[in-house]
């Protein structure tokens, strides 16, 4: 398994501000993975974030809008850029320490308010 | 795609009932199965796992066969507490290597005294 910590836990953010949420994991991990949480809705991948390559992103999620950055083998950032009220989500990173295949141990996540 | 297909929810049980929560899902391949949990106020966590038809995934009393034939993973518990109220994602892996999980919409449970 893998214990992930988020920072912050929770923010209230105004339109047209950024946002930088923090995921540190206990160990070194070759996948991390970002996704989004709506009100009263399921998980959504925004994106995979691996050690020395570029972020994948899925469809409906741009580079410009969730920046994200991979460091090392414990350290992500995702940026929330030019913030909306629709933006209002939680936000998760997850792991998958074992490798392909594997189970993806999540964070507590980040709650995020825009107005 | 590949798709799961969730129970609609919120779901309230009196404790000690019998639970079942269904799961189907669409994928090409064969995928890894999972149940996932969120309590008020938490993050997700793994309740329970199955990677191949046939296997049976079970933690904390909770119960899930995958079912090759019916494309299911149901979640079933024989006698629900009150802490078990929670809620509870079906999803699955995609075997083309991308490990991107998809959820289900989630079903929420309430179990009341």
């Amino acid at each position: 398994s893998a214990v992930i910590s988020q920072k912050p836990s929770r923010d209230i953010c105004q339109r047209g501000t950024s946002l930088t949420i923090q995921c540190q994991v206990d160990s070194q991990v070759t996948m991390m993975f970002w996704y989004r949480q709506q009100p009263g809705q399921s998980l959504t991948l925004i994106a995979t974030a691996n050690q020395g390559s570029e972020a994948t992103y899925e469809s409906g999620f741009v580079i410009d809008k969730f920046p994200i950055s991979r460091p090392n083998l414990t350290f992500s950032t995702l940026t929330v850029s030019n913030m909306s009220p629709e933006d209002s989500s939680i936000y998760l990173c997850s792991v998958e320490p074992g490798g392909a295949r594997e189970t993806q141990y999540f964070g507590p996540g980040t709650r995020l308010l825009v107005l | 795609g590949n798709s799961v297909t969730q129970m609609e929810g919120p779901v309230t049980l009196s404790e000690e009932a019998f639970l079942t929560i269904n799961c189907t899902y669409t994928a090409t391949g064969y995928p890894s199965l999972f149940w996932y949990v969120q309590y008020p106020g938490e993050g997700l966590q793994l309740l329970l796992k199955a990677t191949k038809a046939d296997d049976k995934g079970s933690n904390k009393g909770f119960e899930a066969t995958y079912r090759k034939e019916t494309t299911s993973f149901h979640l079933e518990k024989g006698s629900v507490q009150v802490s078990d109220s929670a809620v509870y994602f079906c999803a699955l892996t995609d075997q083309g290597g991308s490990e991107k999980l998809v959820f289900g919409k989630g079903t929420k449970l309430t179990v009341n005294p």
